[in-house]
């Protein structure tokens, strides 16, 4: 079983503050994703990266695969309310199955 | 297109019972995947499938069974329910080419007293 811990498991913030949140494993994955999951439905695709060292933007939030390719980070500038919800990382290993993370759920308070 | 569609989408289950979670997708999309989500956790795989007539055990299969006779259609049966099995399940699709990327279902909720 590949673990992927993510940290801070809970985050409640102000609008307009600045967050990360941090995916580790002791396993090297091929690509990496990071999913939004808002209450009653299933999780969103927002990113997936590939390359170690790999850092891409979306608006505010920007994704980075760490160099070894066993963890990464979202962050995210300026949250605003419709950033809440649940954030989970999945990596993709040789054998082409996704293992999740164990979810950061973020709260941002007007 | 409707995507992933599960159905029920609520369930409650007395201990010893059995049913069927359906999943359907019209995307033609060859990988299948079921998985359980635990409050404020994240997603296990229970099983998976890589194409019609071909399933495969992720990473807690037990108490549970699939089938896939067709590309669109991916059944997950639990035969003797148990209150370790109260879950959201998510069935989830993907097209294998370059980076694969998941397409989830609305989930199913299943609470088993």
């Amino acid at each position: 079983t590949q673990l992927l811990e993510q940290s801070p498991q809970f985050l409640s913030i102000q609008e307009g503050e600045n967050l990360t949140v941090y995916c580790n494993s002791s396993s090297v994955f091929s690509s990496l994703q990071w999913y939004r999951q808002e209450p009653g439905e299933g999780p969103v695709l927002l990113v997936t990266v590939v390359t170690g060292g790999e850092v891409k933007k979306l608006k505010r939030l920007t994704f980075q695969f760490g160099d070894a390719r066993k963890d990464s980070s979202l962050h995210i500038t300026a949250a605003q309310t419709g950033d809440t919800g649940l954030y989970l990382c999945a990596g993709l290993d040789t054998g082409n199955q996704f293992y999740f993370g164990t979810g950061t759920s973020l709260t941002v308070i007007p | 297109n409707a995507g992933v569609t599960q159905t029920p989408k609520f369930r409650i289950l007395k201990i010893g019972q059995s049913m069927t979670l359906q999943c359907t997708q019209d995307m033609n999309h060859n990988y299948m995947y079921w998985y359980r989500q635990d409050p404020g956790m994240g997603l296990k795989l229970i099983y998976y499938s890589v194409g019609a007539g071909i399933t495969d055990k992720g990473e807690v299969p037990n108490g549970y069974n699939v089938s896939r006779s067709t590309t669109e259609d991916f059944p997950l049966r639990l035969e003797l329910a148990a209150p370790s099995q109260t879950s959201v399940y998510f069935c989830a699709s993907s097209y294998w080419e370059g980076a694969n990327v998941l397409t989830f279902g609305a989930g199913s909720r299943l609470t088993v007293l």
